[in-house]
């Protein structure tokens, strides 16, 4: 069964922070990865996809990955309460089918 | 908008009923997909179409059935349901030739079965 595994949190942080949101993936093959970000009652909206080991930046958000401890990581310079939302992970692979992970709720706080 | 419509919004049925979801994308992508998404619980993929061909069904009950008459719309026809059905129903489409450039979503249908 392939998986991707997030903490539900919720994960708390100040406004202001840094918030680090973390992701396991079960499948070697995946090659392409995704975060999406769901606010309450809305449908996801894909903020970062990320192919190659290392990070990449997209304005306050940063994703890392690394493949050979098939790990993904989000994170989200000087947090904002906007930020608030539930963050799903997701995986692919060569069939164009996407894994999502359970999501983790962020909480930011002002 | 986000190229991806569903409609409607919201949908409250009751188990004797016989209802349809839509979905329409306007992005012009060749995969189309059904998912179900439950309170606390991961997104789960219900039915897969590329090319208007369906080619994946997660094991989903036959009272979910899922029509691709072409690339850009996607209905899900519900009939008997349960009470257990009632959740999310999110419509996604992707470009299958792409495959790295991940999924647009639409807006969802909350459904309530009572």
């Amino acid at each position: 069964q392939k998986e991707v595994e997030q903490n539900s949190g919720p994960l708390s942080v100040p406004e202001g922070a840094i918030a680090s949101l973390n992701c396991t993936y079960s499948d070697r093959g995946s090659q392409s990865f995704f975060w999406y970000r769901q606010y309450s009652g809305k449908s996801p909206e894909l903020i970062m996809s990320i192919y190659s080991n290392g990070d990449k930046e997209d304005g306050r958000f940063t994703a890392q990955l690394n493949k050979a401890s098939q790990y993904v990581s989000l994170l989200i310079r000087d947090s904002q309460p906007s930020d608030s939302a539930t963050y799903l992970c997701a995986s692919g692979g060569n069939t164009g089918k996407l894994i999502f992970g359970q999501g983790t709720t962020l909480q930011v706080k002002p | 908008e986000t190229g991806v419509t569903q409609t409607p919004r919201h949908l409250v049925m009751g188990m004797t009923n016989k209802k349809s979801l839509k979905c329409e994308q306007h992005l012009g992508h060749n995969a189309m997909y059904w998912y179900k998404q439950s309170a606390k619980k991961p997104l789960e993929l219900m039915f897969v179409y590329n090319f208007k061909e369906q080619t994946e069904n997660n094991s989903v009950p036959s009272r979910f059935s899922p029509e691709c008459p072409n690339s850009s719309h996607l209905f899900l026809h519900l009939h008997t349901l349960q009470p257990e059905d009632s959740a999310l129903y999110l419509c996604a489409s992707s470009s299958r030739d792409r495959d790295l450039q991940g999924y647009t979503f639409g807006s969802g249908t909350r459904l309530t079965v009572v």
